[in-house]
């Protein structure tokens, strides 16, 4: 079956950068598109960007597009989201999502992996 | 960005009864309108894509319906474990956004 496992918890200092993982197993890794989606402590979800693992290609939200990389590990399937320049308000719940159809049909979020807290503080 | 707005805030209903969620848009999505289920300490979960469409292995319990701007969520028989946040989610317009959820007590 489709599983995304996320690496651990973080706890980082204000000014840094934290780099998450998501290992996708059970499905072809190369044929559907991964976004990342956050979630305050106690509020909402918010999308931060999304990457095509077959070239590359990555979409930023406009919120997000200074400070986050996303990138993939074709040969482990695994996929990594990168923000920099952290602030106490970047302290959240992240989640990666998968694409459930293929290129055509975009932002459709099934699954999801299990989420990985990032607490920034000093 | 298309702004989605969820109503009621908070549903507190017994077993049994049935809930109506609501959801509109700030412009015209379609039927690219989806629902998610969260419960404490998990991911979100798809209920329903497209505005209708089940995902794999929801009940029929939950149906979805509506088009354009305004949305709906039926959650029928409710059970207690039905108790969770509900999210929407458009993917008409870029960027896919959500709505605030609802909290539903059982």
């Amino acid at each position: 079956q489709v599983q995304l496992v996320q690496s651990g918890a973080e706890v980082k200092k204000p000014g840094a950068s934290v780099k998450v993982s998501c290992k996708a197993s059970g499905y072809n890794f190369l044929s559907y598109g991964m976004s990342w989606v956050r979630q305050a402590p106690g509020q909402g979800l918010e999308w931060m960007g999304w990457i095509n693992p077959y070239d590359g290609n990555t979409k930023y939200g406009h919120k997000f597009q200074d400070r986050v990389v996303l990138t993939t590990d074709t040969s482990t399937t695994t996929a990594y989201m990168e923000l920099r320049s952290l602030r106490s308000d970047d302290t959240a719940v992240y989640f990666c999502a998968k694409d459930h159809a293929g290129f055509g049909d975009l932002y459709r979020f099934d699954p999801w992996g299990q989420g990985t807290l990032v607490t920034v503080s000093s | 960005e298309i702004v989605l707005t969820q109503s009621p805030v908070t549903l507190s209903l017994p077993p049994g009864d049935s809930a109506t969620l609501s959801c509109r848009a700030s412009q015209d999505v379609g039927i690219y309108l989806a629902w998610f289920q969260q419960k404490p300490g998990q991911p979100p979960r798809l209920l329903i894509y497209d505005t209708s469409n089940r995902a794999t292995g929801i009940p029929d319990r939950f149906s979805g319906s509506g088009s354009g701007t305004h949305f709906t969520l039926t959650i029928s028989r409710l059970e207690p474990e039905d108790s969770a946040i509900y999210y929407c989610q458009q993917r008409s317009h870029w960027p896919p956004t959500f709505g605030q959820g609802t909290k539903v007590e059982i």
